[in-house]
């Protein structure tokens, strides 16, 4: 199954800036996610955007589908110090027999500097 | 309290041993799955599942195995078939398999000593 690629892999800015993550894929997607991670935990859904949709929004949260390039964009507006975490995107397919899967890429670490 | 649980939160075990990791949802999802993810690494998918008795083998399903005979539960084994499984183990559970998002267990650490 394909996996998004995530750039880039690291990304440090300063408090009140915006951070700005790209994820790539190859094949057909029926949605793509974002999560989000803390070091040494579980994940966290950040926002779901389907294959049909361009742009979607939630607070400070931004993403951009562009399915001709294959790509999705996260923005993150005015980053706090709490931002910091690692961020993924995670592809869902349909993978046959009534079934999906859900593949995560290597994510971005973001360090949001006080 | 809704939600999905992981448990133990660290599991020791020895080389040759067989080990079971629990994961339990009382969220009343279809869609349950397992992940691996090693350090600085990403998630990578080893099974997954969308109704009870039935489950597909992801990316890196070679030395585990899973079960789904209750719609709450879907219990992965690591088998001494896995070569190198020390590893993060995250389990997660969506409605559905379609429009949904997923929801996380806080994982399982598993050393092999």
């Amino acid at each position: 199954s394909q996996q998004g690629e995530e750039d880039p892999q690291a990304l440090s800015i300063q408090e009140g800036e915006n951070a700005t993550m790209n994820c790539s894929y190859k094949t057909s997607i029926n949605n793509l996610q974002w999560y989000r991670q803390n070091s040494g935990r579980g994940l966290v859904h950040l926002i779901l955007i389907r294959s049909n949709e361009r742009e979607k929004h939630s607070g400070r949260l931004r993403v951009t589908l562009d399915t001709s390039k294959k790509s999705s964009s996260l923005l993150i507006t005015a980053s706090r110090a709490a931002d910091t975490a690692s961020y993924f995107c995670a592809l869902k397919a349909y993978s046959g027999a009534g079934s999906y899967q859900l593949t995560f890429g290597k994510g971005t670490k973001l360090s949001v500097i006080p | 309290d809704g939600g999905i649980t992981q448990s133990p939160k660290y599991l020791f075990r020895k080389e040759g041993q067989n080990v079971t990791l629990s994961c339990e949802q009382n969220l009343n999802h279809d869609a349950m799955y397992w992940y691996r993810q090693d350090p600085g690494q990403g998630l990578r998918l080893i099974y997954y599942s969308q109704i009870v008795n039935d489950f597909q083998k992801g990316d890196i399903a070679e030395g585990y195995s899973v079960s789904r005979e209750k719609k709450e539960s879907f219990p992965l084994t690591v088998t001494s078939a896995q070569k190198n499984p020390t590893a993060f183990y995250l389990c997660a559970s969506s409605i559905d398999g379609g429009h949904t998002e997923a929801f996380f267990g806080q994982g399982t650490r598993l050393t092999v000593v």
